[in-house]
């Protein structure tokens, strides 16, 4: 089956602690992106990539970091410095102008 | 700045009643509208994309259409498997690959 994979689903994190979230897709998509769902909030833009080792900041990349090493991965890692990490966070990627999205991993910070 | 409004917040229907679901946007030149489902504690179910003002698509009870201002999603004789937060984002010609979303509009079907 083609499709978005993250992991984990669900991630407890203790203040202090780095944390990465892993986004693997075999749609063979070129571009990826990370978002964060907030209760009551839309969807915000974290970082995307259009390309292997290639990526950007989207509106509230702070406190965070990306790597694009491989077509098929884009792990997203939470650092120390993010100051409200507790979130849903959903990673997509674009093919024929259509986006789709992984099932998404729920972090909260103890 | 890109903004995405939809309203309302929240709207609850009986079996069967139709409505629709508004989606205002402002855009620095739109490149495309899209339309999701979203069940609590997953992922956005990809519905829609529009790209110009007059376009309609169509899916099972689902009917989306497009003006120069504003989207509207309508539901015709919905079931209660039709509820779920129904997510509206837009993405700008030129400006980052990323999509610009609204709050959502939850909606409940009641049997």
């Amino acid at each position: 089956d083609g499709g978005i994979t993250q992991s984990p689903k669900y991630l407890f994190r203790k203040e202090g602690q780095n944390v990465t979230l892993s986004c693997e897709q075999n749609l063979n998509h070129d571009a990826m992106y990370w978002y964060r769902q907030d209760p009551g909030q839309g969807l915000r833009l974290i970082y995307y990539s259009q390309i292997v080792n290639d990526f950007q900041k989207g509106d509230i990349a702070e406190g965070y970091s990306v790597s694009r090493e491989k077509k098929e991965s884009f792990p997203l890692t939470v650092t120390s410095a993010q100051k409200n990490p507790t979130a849903f966070y959903l990673c997509a990627s674009t093919g024929n102008n259509e986006q789709f999205f992984g099932p998404g991993t729920r972090l909260t910070v103890l | 700045e890109d903004q995405v409004t939809q309203s309302p917040e929240a709207l609850r229907l009986q079996e069967g009643e139709s409505s629709s679901l508004n989606c205002s946007y402002t855009v620095s030149g739109l490149r495309g509208l899209f339309w999701y489902r979203q069940d609590p504690g997953k992922g956005p179910e990809f519905l829609f994309t529009l790209y110009s003002a007059g376009e309609e698509k169509e899916k099972e009870r689902l009917k989306a259409t497009l003006t120069k201002k504003e989207s509207f999603l309508h539901i015709t004789a919905p079931k209660p498997e039709d509820s779920a937060t129904y997510l509206c984002a837009v993405q700008a010609r030129g400006g980052a690959d990323g999509l610009t979303f609204g709050k959502g509009t939850h909606l409940i079907i009641q049997p």
